[in-house]
Parts: structure tokens; sequence; C-alpha cells
């Protein structure tokens, strides 16, 4: 079955470090993109990634890093300048960016709920 | 600003009653328009979807028309069922930048009782 992956499910971090929430897709997507979410709120997207090894800042990047190296992974590191970094976490992907239609929808994975200790 | 304001939830319907969930949008250029929906502790599924003015956008008997002259895109269902009571999410895209971007309504909660 074809389809986006995330894990953990449940991730719990102290104060202070570093976390790395993983996200695999096998749709052959070029795009990757990131969302959080937070109660009561819509989604906003932190990072995106139009091919590999190329990434863009969102809207609120700030406190996070991703690396790109494989067509299929992109994982998102929270680290611990991320003021609030209590959230669910959505990774999606689209076929492309920019052409319009059918090729930019995005599918989302099942999240990670992270909660910092 | 591109954004996008949806009715405020929670919405309680009994089952077999009829859908409205409002959706208005504000956008610089000529977006495309997705309903989301959330099941509890789950992710975003795409429900359904409209490229242009006037494309009507159906899926599991949802439907919601693109409505460029009162830049609208409301979700409606004829009968609702237990089954369908979810977070629902407005979303719009811009096309020809350097991202597709998804501007999110804050959802609408769906409750339906049986």
């Amino acid at each position: 079955d074809g389809g986006i992956t995330q894990s953990p499910k449940y991730l719990f971090r102290k104060e202070g470090q570093n976390v790395t929430l993983s996200c695999e897709q096998n749709l052959n997507h070029d795009a990757m993109y990131w969302y959080r979410q937070d109660p009561g709120q819509g989604l906003r997207l932190i990072y995106y990634s139009q091919i590999v090894n190329d990434f863009q800042k969102g809207d609120i990047a700030e406190g996070y890093s991703v690396s790109r190296e494989k067509k299929e992974s992109f994982p998102l590191t929270v680290t611990s300048a991320q003021k609030n970094p209590t959230a669910f976490y959505l990774c999606a992907s689209s076929i492309e960016v920019g052409s319009g239609g059918l090729r930019d929808t995005q599918y989302f994975g099942p999240g990670t709920r992270l909660t910092v200790l | 600003g591109n954004s996008v304001t949806q009715m405020e939830g929670p919405v309680t319907l009994s089952e077999e009653a009829f859908l409205t969930i409002n959706c208005t949008y504000t956008a610089t250029g000529y977006p495309s328009l997705f309903w989301y929906v959330q099941y509890p502790g789950e992710g975003l599924q795409l429900l359904l979807k409209a490229t242009k003015a006037d494309d009507k956008g159906s899926n599991k008997g949802f439907e919601a028309t693109y409505r460029k002259e009162t830049t609208s895109f409301h979700l409606e269902k004829g009968s609702v069922q237990v089954s369908d009571s979810a977070v629902y999410f407005c979303a719009l895209s811009l096309y020809g930048g350097a991202t597709n971007k998804l501007i999110f309504g804050t959802g609408t909660l769906l409750a339906v009782q049986p």
C-alpha cells in the first residue's frame, strides 16, 4: 500500500533536548511538507521541500530544522530553541509543486504528537 | 493577505440531518480550494477539492461548489451519519509561486448524535 508514515505516534521530550520526527513516503512524490497543529487552530507550515537536497522555510521555521537526503524521507528536528514545541506535527507530500491542479494536491500522514515535559 | 474563514463549531446534528459548514476565503490570485477531514487522533484526509470557479467537488456524499463571486466553498451533505463526526478543515492553495502551501481555516468540529 502506498502512503505516508510518521513515527512515533507519541513522543515525549524533556526541555532542552532536541528530538527528530520521522516522515517516510512511498508515493514517489517529489514534494514534502511539515505542518504544526495546535488545539483549536488550523495547520501552519514549518518547512517544505520541492526536491531532494532542497528545502525552504515556511511560516514558522524558527526552532526547527529539516533534511532531504532521500526522495522518500523528510525528517524534522525540533530543537531546544523552539520555545513552545508541544503540538501535533503532520507531514504531507504531493507529486510536485507549482503546476496547479491534481499534481499539487497534498496528502497527509497520521501525525506525531509531541509533548515536552 | 490570503486567508480562510470557517464557521465556528461545534456543530451538533442528529443522524440524517442536513449539514452545511460555511467557508469563505480571501486570496490575491486564483486559488484551488479543499476540504480536509480529521478523525480523532488521526492525520488529515483529503475529502474533496475544486480547482476553478464553478467547479463542484464531491466525495462520500459531501459536496462543495467553488463560488468566485461570493468567495465561498461551503461544505454540504444531505444526510449525516454518526461516522461523519470529525473536524473539517477548509483550505486554499495558490499556485504559480515557489510553494503551493495550504492555508487552513481553524477547523469546524462536527458531532453527529444517533
